[in-house]
């Protein structure tokens, strides 16, 4: 069964620094997606970053990038240069991609993010 | 709509009352999930549309909840004589593409059974 674990229920962070927040997965197909989604208190879900398991170059999306090492099984989110605005639940993301399938996403629990000024 | 719609953003039900959660996806998405996230989790899969079509029910929790989507855009999650543990936020996503990474979320319904 398709697993996401994000081993750190919360983490600080002083601003301007970078931080990194840790998930890995657990999936037995070959072909698959992993996501990163912010969500504040508002409760929103934002997307953040995505990269494909085939795809050979880490993900980058401004601030964001996402530290992909397949062997480990593991996708990390990178944050440079915090910002008081990324103090939110930050939520890994899988979804396995076959034919005719749901392509649902299955989440992780999530890490809590504190920003300090 | 710019982006996906949840109504209403928030409820309150007297245990063993009926509710009806409504969904308006993206226009033009096909594809529609509907997903559980209890306080403090991570959101978890309930059910799946392609355009109306549920092609996916697996993660619905039990036979109370029934979820809709008549005419392919707007989707009802309905739950039946809630129970305290059906307390959680209800979100909905869409997505134009069956495979891509494109997924819109709502901003949720936050359903409380007292």
């Amino acid at each position: 069964a398709q697993k996401i674990t994000q081993t750190q229920p919360g983490m600080f962070v002083q601003e301007k620094e970078a931080v990194t927040l840790d998930c890995t997965y657990d999936t037995s197909d070959q072909s698959y997606g992993l996501f990163w989604y912010k969500q504040p208190s508002s409760g929103e879900m934002i997307f953040l970053i995505y990269q494909g398991s085939y795809d050979e170059q880490n993900a980058t999306e401004g601030r964001y990038s996402l530290n992909f090492q397949k062997a480990r099984k593991s996708a990390n989110l990178v944050i440079s240069a915090s910002q008081l605005g990324d103090s939110a639940m930050y939520f890994c993301a899988m979804r396995e991609v076959y034919g005719g399938a749901t392509n649902k996403l299955i989440f992780g629990t999530g890490t809590l993010l504190a920003v300090q000024p | 709509g710019a982006g996906v719609s949840q109504s209403p953003r928030y409820k309150v039900a007297k245990r063993g009352q009926d509710v009806a959660l409504r969904c308006d996806p993206i226009s033009g998405h096909v594809s529609l999930f509907w997903y559980q996230q209890a306080l403090g989790q991570g959101p978890e899969f309930l059910t799946y549309f392609q355009n109306e079509a549920q092609l996916d029910k697996s993660g619905l929790p039990s036979d109370r909840f029934f979820a809709e989507r008549p005419e392919g855009s707007v989707s009802t999650l309905k739950i039946q004589r809630t129970q305290q543990e059906d307390s959680a936020v209800y979100l909905c996503a869409s997505t134009s593409q069956n495979r891509g990474n494109g997924y819109t979320f709502g901003s949720g319904t936050r359903l409380t059974v007292v």
